[in-house]
């Protein structure tokens, strides 16, 4: 059974760091891109970026690039979403999707996290 | 930036035909996805590339796309179909709608 496992929530304050994780199983890990999606509270899906685990190829959506920083450790099937400096406008629900096809124009998501829910408040 | 647009909000009576639909700039020529999410859940795939259906996703959903315009029809709507629903599909990089809250009346 394929599965998405993300970390638990968070509460940061702003200028604090924080990375979260985004931990795959029931596949060949290293052969399906995993991308991360944002959802402020109340609003809709917002696509961040996309990492191929299998040599750490990260891609951003230009709203994103040189907000966030996406990885991988694939030794433990985990890809992360990482911030340097928090702002209040980060907190959101994020979460971490399987892209089953490597054909660009075929994007799409068929296996989803649960969501980590990520606030920050001073 | 490519540009997918929804309807905020479509109601339906149960038992009747749910369509939702997706504007964007020559989106006929590119492949539509859509997902499906309810409150306090991730989003669920409900149909990719235009007009498949994942295993375990009933028959009642079906989506088309052509022109600028991806449509997603939903047969016989239930109850339990009242969600919000996205759109999605590349160009350049991967696009969401805004997405569309589903009432059944």
């Amino acid at each position: 059974e394929v599965q998405l496992v993300q970390s638990g929530a968070e509460v940061k304050k702003p200028g604090e760091s924080l990375k979260i994780s985004c931990k795959g199983s029931g596949y060949s890990f290293t052969n399906f891109w995993i991308g991360w999606v944002r959802q402020m509270p109340g609003k809709g899906l917002e696509w961040m970026g996309i990492i191929w685990p299998g040599d750490s190829d990260a891609r951003y959506s230009p709203s994103f690039q040189g907000q966030v920083t996406i990885s991988v450790d694939k030794s433990i099937s985990t890809v992360y979403l990482q911030w340097s400096s928090l702002k209040a406008s980060d907190t959101a629900m994020y979460y971490c999707a399987r892209q089953p096809t490597t054909v660009t124009k075929l994007v799409h998501f068929d296996y989803w996290g649960q969501g980590t829910l990520v606030t920050v408040s001073s | 930036s490519y540009e997918l647009t929804q309807p905020p909000s479509v109601s339906v009576f149960p038992g009747q035909t749910a369509t939702i639909t997706c504007s964007g700039d020559k989106l006929g020529d590119k492949y539509a996805s859509w997902y499906q999410q309810k409150a306090g859940q991730s989003p669920v795939l409900l149909i990719y590339e235009d007009i498949k259906r994942p295993s375990g996703i009933p028959e009642r959903f079906s989506g088309s796309n052509s022109g600028n315009t991806a449509t997603l029809t939903i047969s016989g709507t239930q109850a339990m179909d009242e969600a919000d629903y996205y759109c999605q599909a590349w160009d350049s990089s991967t696009v969401f709608g805004g997405g569309t809250k589903l009432t059944v009346l």
